[in-house]
């Protein structure tokens, strides 16, 4: 078990670039998120998939940022026109459907540190 | 609707000392409640979760909490800090039955003095 991976780890962009972060999830995890946490505060929800089908995003998520899980594996969260308050760590996490084994606890990446500039 | 209300975003403690961290939340329906361990510039750990059964839960690194529902709680303890568990402590809640959609507290960093 490899655990959740993301890349890159960090990230500087220029104000107004555009980003992409990758998560590969746990390999038989069907449920994945994506989670942002600023300085001196918890993460917070972004968006959520199961399988290929993105189920539901925050308001937090403007029209700037998408996110994508082709086929069902890995995700990818992408922003567009970079804007200083977009820096913060995008955490991504994976999950068992409720009900399987394991279901219930989400397991977190090691995020990925955007830096705006 | 759910949250979690994290008391004290600092605490301090002697090493070998009881480490206590508060947390309470608000569910409208049976939560499930988790801790999460955060070192610097890394992800989060699970420490441990209460989802049905036993209330008083143990977790890594011997860490564990007790869920009272009287008290809508979830504090989180250690006999005994050492060292290596500086770190920032998150509180979580997700409603049974859905897609677990976790909510987090603001956090707690507990810093261990020698």
């Amino acid at each position: 078990d490899t655990g959740v991976s993301q890349d890159p780890r960090h990230k500087i962009t220029k104000r107004g670039q555009n980003v992409t972060f990758r998560c590969d999830p746990i390999s038989e995890h069907n449920r994945l998120y994506w989670y942002r946490q600023t300085l001196g505060q918890g993460p917070e929800f972004l968006t959520y998939f199961q399988n290929e089908a993105q189920l539901e995003k925050s308001r937090l998520l403007s029209d700037r940022f998408s996110a994508e899980r082709p086929k069902g594996s890995f995700s990818t969260l992408e922003i567009q026109r970079t804007e200083q308050g977009d820096s913060a760590m995008y955490l991504c996490a994976s999950s068992l459907a409720l009900g399987q084994v394991s279901g219930n606890t989400i397991y977190f990446g090691e995020g990925s540190w955007l830096t705006v500039v | 609707a759910q949250s979690v209300t994290q008391l004290g975003s600092h605490v301090s403690v002697s090493e070998g000392a009881l480490v206590l961290l508060r947390c309470n939340y608000s569910s409208s329906v049976p939560p499930y409640l988790f801790w999460y361990v955060q070192y610097p510039n890394q992800g989060l750990q699970l420490l441990l979760k209460y989802t049905t059964g036993a209330t008083l839960v143990k977790g890594i690194n011997g860490f564990e909490a007790e869920f009272k529902k009287s008290e809508t709680s979830f504090h989180l303890t250690k006999p005994s800090a050492h060292m290596s568990d500086a770190a920032e402590y998150f509180c979580a809640v997700s409603a049974t039955g859905g897609y677990q959609k976790v909510t987090f507290g603001t956090g707690t960093k507990l810093q261990v003095i020698p």
